[in-house]
C-alpha cells in the first residue's frame, strides 16, 4: 500500500517568512495529492491540491509543488501570518484505491509575530 | 467549496452503551463516504470506505461488528460505536467524496469521550 512521510514534525517561522512542508509518497500509482490545514479540535480542511499531470501549482500566498520522478511533492507557503498557525498534513490517493486518501503524520506550523 | 456536517460535535458516554454519529453532505452528493479516526496529536487514520446503497469496507484492523457504517443515502453516512469502551474514545471524522472527482471534503469532527 502507499506510504507518504512528512518532515518537519513541527516548524516555527517569523510573521512574514516563508514555510516549506515536504513529502514524499511511495505508490507510483498514486495521482492526487490534496493538502490539508487542521485546527484545533476541528475537521480538517482542504487549502490545495495538485493532479500527477502538473507540476506546480498556486493560490495567492499558497503554492505545491510535484515531482513524479521523485516521488515528492512540497507546500509553500509565503507571507505567513499569525492565522496560518495549524497542523498541515499531505496526503495522496490514486484512481485504483478506490480514492482512499494515505495521509502524511502532519506538520505543527507556529507562526510567531 | 463543499460542506459537511457532523452531529454531534462531541459526546460522552458510559462503558457498555452505543454511540451514534451522523455525517451529512449538505450541498453535494457522495456516493462514497469515509470515516477516520484520530487519536491526539496523531494523523488521520481511515477506518472504513462507505458506498452509498452497499456494505463498508473496513480497513485491517478495524472491527465490523462494533464499528456499524450505514449509508443509506447520497447525503448521509452514520456510524455507531457498539458497547463503546474507554480504548474508543477519540477524534472521529468523517469525509465525503464529491463526485466525479478525487476530492474529499472533511466535517468537523465528533470528539467521543467513554467514561
Amino acid at each position: 500500500g502507499e506510504n507518504v512521510e512528512q518532515h518537519p514534525s513541527t516548524l516555527s517561522v517569523q510573521e512574514g517568512d516563508s514555510a516549506v512542508i515536504k513529502c514524499t509518497y511511495s505508490d507510483s500509482a498514486s495521482n492526487y495529492f490534496p493538502w490539508y490545514k487542521q485546527e484545533l479540535g476541528k475537521g480538517p480542511q482542504l487549502i490545495i491540491d495538485i493532479r500527477s499531470n502538473v507540476g506546480e501549482k498556486k493560490d495567492q500566498r499558497i503554492a505545491v509543488t510535484l515531482n513524479k520522478t521523485a516521488k515528492h511533492f512540497s507546500l509553500h507557503i509565503t507571507e505567513t501570518q499569525p492565522e496560518d498557525s495549524a497542523v498541515y498534513f499531505c496526503a495522496a490517493s490514486s484512481s485504483g484505491s478506490a480514492r482512499q486518501l494515505t495521509f502524511g503524520s502532519g506538520t505543527q506550523l507556529t507562526v510567531l509575530p | 467549496g463543499a460542506v459537511v456536517s457532523q452531529h454531534p460535535s462531541w459526546v460522552i458516554c458510559k462503558s457498555g452503551t452505543s454511540v451514534k454519529i451522523e455525517c451529512r453532505s449538505l450541498d453535494f452528493q457522495a456516493t462514497t463516504m469515509f470515516w477516520y479516526r484520530q487519536f491526539p496529536k496523531q494523523s488521520l487514520m481511515l477506518m472504513a470506505t462507505s458506498n452509498e446503497g452497499s456494505k463498508a469496507t473496513y480497513e485491517q484492523g478495524v472491527e465490523k461488528d462494533k464499528f456499524l457504517i450505514n449509508h443509506a443515502s447520497l447525503t448521509l453516512s452514520t456510524l455507531t460505536v457498539t458497547s463503546a469502551h474507554p480504548e474508543d474514545s477519540s477524534f472521529y471524522i468523517c469525509s465525503g467524496l464529491l463526485s466525479g472527482t478525487d476530492t474529499q471534503y472533511f466535517g468537523p469532527g465528533t470528539r467521543l469521550t467513554v467514561l
